[in-house]
């Protein structure tokens, strides 16, 4: 298994508050991505990362923000809460595989299950 | 923009008989695609992935797929299913982009189940 580890693996919040999600590598690969997950859309790209401090948006960053201050640490923060964001997040990462970036497998976390009530 | 169908919500199969799990993408160049299957509360594993080369890719757990470019295609089977093959099935097409390394678009997944 990738040494990616995710936490907290299950929150209960209240619309309207903050919330950070932690991911946590141990291969020291270059690439971390956020994906959630919903019934019916498979998993949809957040937000990624190249590196530290370097990031950018995905297919739904709306409500999201992220930070990378370390190559083993990539933050997810919801800024305020809302019902439409109750989702299973996952954490990915993948590095260079000599066969390109496009080629580079990407590894998940077991993933945080988030409800805002 | 890549796109990936699924068009298999959910399938039944008995426990012994062959599966095949349908894979349709859109993309503009040559695709990475990939197969991933999910137990529930866990996370994604990886079953195969094809690259290039022989179309015929061999993956984990028994698995096969066959990438055929001319349907658009990458197409998972097993010749006989057991019962912890159950499970939620996850194909994607990967497309580097500038910095973003590997970027996934996934299908909206299959689920299996597998009959005694």
């Amino acid at each position: 298994d990738a040494g990616i580890t995710q936490s907290p693996r299950h929150k209960v919040t209240e619309t309207g508050t903050p919330v950070t999600l932690r991911c946590h590598q141990t291969e020291n690969h270059r690439y971390m991505y956020w994906y959630r997950q919903d019934p019916g859309h498979g998993l949809r790209l957040i937000h990624y990362s190249y590196g530290v401090k370097d990031t950018d948006k995905g297919e739904v960053s709306d409500g999201y923000s992220v930070s990378r201050s370390k190559t083993e640490d990539f933050l997810l923060t919801l800024e305020s809460a809302t019902s439409s964001q109750t989702s299973v997040y996952f954490c990915a990462i993948s590095g260079s595989e000599g066969t390109g970036r496009s080629g580079n497998t990407i590894y998940f976390g077991e993933g945080s299950w988030l409800t805002v009530v | 923009a890549q796109s990936v169908t699924q068009p298999d919500i959910h399938i039944t199969v008995s426990e012994g008989a062959s599966l095949e799990l349908r894979c349709n993408y859109s993309y503009g160049a040559t695709p990475y695609l990939f197969w991933y299957v999910q137990s529930p509360g866990q996370g994604l594993q990886l079953l195969l992935k094809y690259f290039s080369g022989d179309t015929l890719v061999q993956g984990i757990k028994g698995f096969e797929a066959e990438f055929k470019r001319s349907q658009s295609s990458f197409n998972l089977r097993k010749p006989s299913v057991h019962w912890s093959d159950a499970a939620e099935y996850f194909c994607a097409v990967g497309a580097g982009r500038g910095n973003a390394g590997n970027m996934l678009t996934f299908g909206g997944g299959t689920r299996l189940m597998v009959k005694p």
